[in-house]
């Protein structure tokens, strides 16, 4: 069965740093990949997705992701972390029509 | 476009009442909709998948009759949780998938903003 991990329950980083987010997933075959973002009480939003092709995907609000196929992870990246980024993060692989969440990274974002 | 409304937001409950909670795909009709369960500074677990005029799937050890999950319409699903307990508070989220076009490899999933329970 499919699962993912995030090893980092919790992040910090200063506004305008750069930002790393792990994420490695388990599947036996090819994943498609997502990283969702949820704010405070609010459903989760896409932020990139990964099916196949070009190994570095674009996402939404600066955001990107590379597929390491060798490492089995899906890092996400940011290079420059706004405030309005603090936020849950989750990475997901699907399988069998259903996605598969990671536990969770919760970014704090110091002024 | 792709919205997903869910109703209520909030909703708080007395111990052995049964809640209500809609979910209902806006701008699209929806193949399949989806019920997840977040417990505080945790993931999404789902309890059930559901297609439009058919039974609901659930996971294992979600109870089925304590989780109702009708789904009338490509546009709405309702999930209601019966004779609900303390232990039963939580986050309730849905989604709801279509394809986005012949080509798409898969049925993208759109997600609800979410209902809070509070069972006291």
């Amino acid at each position: 069965a499919q699962s993912v991990t995030q090893p980092d329950i919790h992040i910090t980083v200063s506004e305008g740093a750069s930002l790393e987010l792990r994420c490695n997933y388990s599947y036996g075959a090819t994943p498609y990949l997502f990283w969702y973002v949820q704010s405070p009480g609010q459903g989760l939003q896409l932020l990139l997705k990964y099916f196949s092709g070009d190994t570095l995907v674009q996402g939404i609000k600066g955001f990107e992701a590379e597929f390491k196929r060798s490492q089995s992870s899906f890092n996400l990246r940011k290079p420059s972390v706004h405030w309005s980024d603090a936020a849950e993060y989750f990475c997901a692989v699907r399988g069998a029509q259903k996605l598969v969440f990671g536990q969770g990274t919760r970014l704090t974002i110091n002024p | 476009g792709a919205v997903v409304s869910q109703h209520p937001s909030w909703v708080i409950c007395k111990s052995g009442t049964s809640v209500k909670i809609e979910c209902r795909s806006l701008d699209f009709q929806a193949t399949t909709m989806f019920w997840y369960r977040q417990f505080p500074k945790q993931s999404l677990m789902l309890m059930a998948t559901s297609n439009e005029g058919s039974k609901a799937t659930y996971e294992q050890g979600v109870e089925k009759d304590k989780f109702l999950i009708n789904h009338a319409s490509l546009t709405l699903s309702t999930l209601t949780v019966t004779s609900a307990h303390p232990e039963d508070s939580s986050f309730y989220i849905c989604s709801a998938s279509f394809r986005l076009s012949a080509s798409a490899l898969y049925n993208e999933q759109f997600f609800g903003p979410g209902t809070r329970l509070t069972v006291l």
